[in-house]
């Protein structure tokens, strides 16, 4: 069974841009929750998404949005960006509820 | 609020000593407690879940509600232990079931 697949794996934009990155979960998983990785503040909650709804959220700007599809592939977009949001983001799926999570090797974004 | 505590950034020892990674949390209601692991090179990936009380890779964790602890532990830690931990918290299905992490402890087993 394929594992939950991130693009684009690495990313470069300028402050101002906005990026939109893609999560493809496990076959048959319809959660998809996202996660933003740093440094100096670890793994944080950023969404998640359960049957095209958001079903719950972190504490992020409202800048930092996402959705689901049908198919349960999620995108989530990030507006005005800003050096700090430079990070690792990881999306991650499960079956149902939240604890079970498979991850994807993520997204590292770089702003400039 | 949820809040997941790992007090220390690393721990390095011998093959073959005791391993104890610690974890405190802080949630009013019946959390759910894991810990996750990331080997080099590869994904984040659970470890082990409290609710399961199993021994995975020879790693046990007990949930202790009065001193609101999920320690990690291994009697004998091997190389292949080397990795970045993460303890987790879920409060539970619904609204709430998003999972808070710790910052992680790098765990280095020396031979």
């Amino acid at each position: 069974k394929a594992g939950v697949t991130q693009t684009p794996r690495y990313l470069i934009k300028t402050r101002g841009q906005q990026v939109t990155l893609s999560c493809s979960p496990i076959s048959g998983h319809r959660s998809v929750s996202w996660y933003q990785q740093t440094p100096g503040q670890g793994l944080q909650f950023l969404f998640e998404y359960f049957s095209e709804t958001q079903r719950n959220k972190g504490n992020f700007p409202g800048r930092f949005s996402g959705r689901q599809f049908s198919n349960s592939r999620s995108e989530m977009n990030v507006s005005t960006l800003e050096l700090g949001d430079s990070a690792l983001y990881l999306c991650a799926s499960s079956l149902d509820r939240v604890g079970e999570l498979f991850f994807g090797e993520g997204s590292r974004l770089t702003v400039l | 609020a949820q809040r997941v505590t790992q007090p220390e950034k690393l721990l390095s020892v011998f093959k073959g000593a005791p391993v104890e990674l610690k974890c405190n949390y802080s949630y009013s209601g019946s959390p759910e407690l894991f810990w996750y692991v990331q080997y080099s090179r590869q994904r984040l990936q659970l470890l082990l879940r409290h609710i399961s009380r199993e021994s995975i890779k020879g790693f046990t964790a007990d949930l202790n509600k009065g001193e609101t602890s999920f320690h990690l532990k291994k009697p004998f830690a091997q190389e292949e232990d080397s990795a970045m931990y993460y303890c987790a918290l879920s409060g539970g299905s619904g609204a709430n079931s998003k999972l808070t992490f710790g910052k992680g402890i790098t765990l280095s087993v020396r031979p």
